[in-house]
């Protein structure tokens, strides 16, 4: 079955510290994966997407087919990366399936 | 352009009405996407419009849910006889031909009593 799996409902980092938000997914061919932040009060938005290799607001993910990952990653958490994080699998259909979601709170 | 928009905001029926939402993408945007959002879950998709073709369609689409875009710019979403696991945040999101970049409406929360 086509599933993507976020470990983690809530991860709680200080500042400064670094951060990884988890996401396995389940797809047996060559998946597009996203991640997609929805900041307090406003709608969901993409992040970025695997394809593009693009590191946007000092977040990366690495796309590794063996361990079926795309774990979202930043060196340096600041207080506006507050949010919700969702990760999502295109594949290769027109649907979207996305993750339950993590909340991240980094705090002061 | 402000975006995709939807209409209403909100909206509380009870249990046997059926209810219609509504969804302008970013005028440019050929493609239209509804989901479903409850509570400490992802959006679940429901539907896939490209243009006014209707080319996917989840299994969550029971008959009670329809979904039309007649002219391939705004689409409606309508729901009959509702029951209280209706009750969600609908999303609508658009993307042009380009890159999938989908871009969200604010939804409509539906509460069915």
């Amino acid at each position: 079955a086509q599933r993507v799996t976020q470990p983690e409902k809530l991860l709680s980092v200080f500042k400064g510290a670094p951060v990884e938000l988890k996401c396995n997914y389940s797809y047996s061919g060559s998946p597009e994966l996203f991640w997609y932040v929805q900041y307090s009060r406003q709608r969901l938005q993409l992040l970025l997407r695997h394809i593009s290799r693009e590191s946007i607001k000092g977040f990366t993910a690495d796309l590794n087919k063996g361990e079926t990952s795309f774990h979202l990653k930043k060196p340096f958490a600041q207080e506006e990366d507050s949010a919700m994080y969702y990760c999502a699998l295109r594949p290769g259909t027109y649907k979207y399936i996305f993750g339950t979601g993590t909340r991240l709170k980094v705090l002061a | 352009d402000t975006g995709v928009s939807q209409d209403p905001r909100h909206k509380i029926t009870k249990r046997g009405q059926n209810v219609t939402f509504r969804c302008d993408p970013i005028s440019e945007h050929n493609r239209l996407y509804w989901y479903r959002q409850t509570l400490g879950q992802g959006p679940e998709f429901l539907t896939y419009f490209q243009n006014e073709a209707q080319l996917e369609k989840s299994r969550l689409l029971s008959d009670r849910f329809s979904a039309e875009r007649p002219k391939g710019s705004f689409s409606t979403l309508e729901i009959q006889r509702t029951e209280q696991g209706d009750s969600a945040m609908y999303l609508c999101a658009s993307s042009s031909r380009g890159p999938e970049e989908q871009y969200f409406g604010p939804g409509t929360r539906l509460t069915v009593t």
